[in-house]
């Protein structure tokens, strides 16, 4: 059972490029999850899909676009990236009522 | 709006205990987490509470909430140096978008 999985674990993008971070859970969960950190910040949440078909924006989507393929899997876009957006990305789904948040290990991404 | 805060650092000697405070602003939270993250790793899920108990105890850890003041803290028992880490408090509600709100983190370092 690999829980929630994120590729890829590291990325260095240049100003004004374009990449997806793509996230798939195997546990059957409805609401899936993708958070930045930064440091001294905590996790803020970007976007969110409460199920399959839709998504919603969080504290900081500006910047990002997403897509909630299928059930198991919800990808993050960044359509022209920004050294703003340096920062770790994590996915995360959420099962049934007052069950935790299951977390992926998180991607990397650099813009220089 | 929500808001979860913690103080950022801790420092103990190992075999000491360790409280880790937090307090949250959202009356209506239902669930209060605590997770830890070691360098380079993803959030692991340490323990929960439901906002209706006072307390939980798993092992070494201890979690007490006041929920008149908001106020929740984790004790970590016969503290090792394996315990550094950063803990994140984070909370809840059992509605809506169900997404957590986290506090900044605490780094807790242990020195032997």
């Amino acid at each position: 059972n690999a829980g929630v999985t994120q590729t890829p674990k590291f990325q260095v993008l240049k100003t004004g490029q374009s990449m997806t971070l793509q996230c798939a859970q195997d546990m059957n969960h409805n609401s899936m999850y993708w958070y930045r950190q930064d440091p001294g910040m905590g996790l803020r949440l970007i976007y969110y899909s409460a199920s399959e078909g839709t998504t919603d924006k969080g504290e900081v989507p500006n910047g990002y676009n997403v897509s909630r393929l299928n059930k198991r899997e919800f990808s993050l876009r960044l359509e022209s990236a920004a050294p703003s957006q340096t920062s770790v990305y994590f996915c995360a789904s959420i099962g049934s009522s007052g069950s935790p948040l299951h977390f992926g290990n998180g991607t990397r991404l650099t813009v220089t | 709006g929500e808001d979860v805060e913690q103080s950022l650092f801790l420092s103990v000697r190992e075999g000491d205990s360790s409280v880790i405070n937090c307090t949250y602003t959202d009356s209506s939270s239902t669930y209060l987490y605590w997770y830890k993250q070691e360098p380079g790793a993803g959030l692991q899920l340490l323990t929960y509470i439901f906002s209706n108990m006072d307390m939980k105890q798993d092992q070494r850890l201890t979690v007490l909430l006041n929920k008149k003041d908001k106020h929740l803290s984790l004790r970590i028992a016969d503290t090792q140096t394996g315990d550094s880490a950063i803990y994140f408090c984070a909370e809840t509600q059992d509605t809506g978008r169900r997404a957590l709100t986290f506090g900044s983190g605490t780094r807790l370092q242990v020195q032997p």
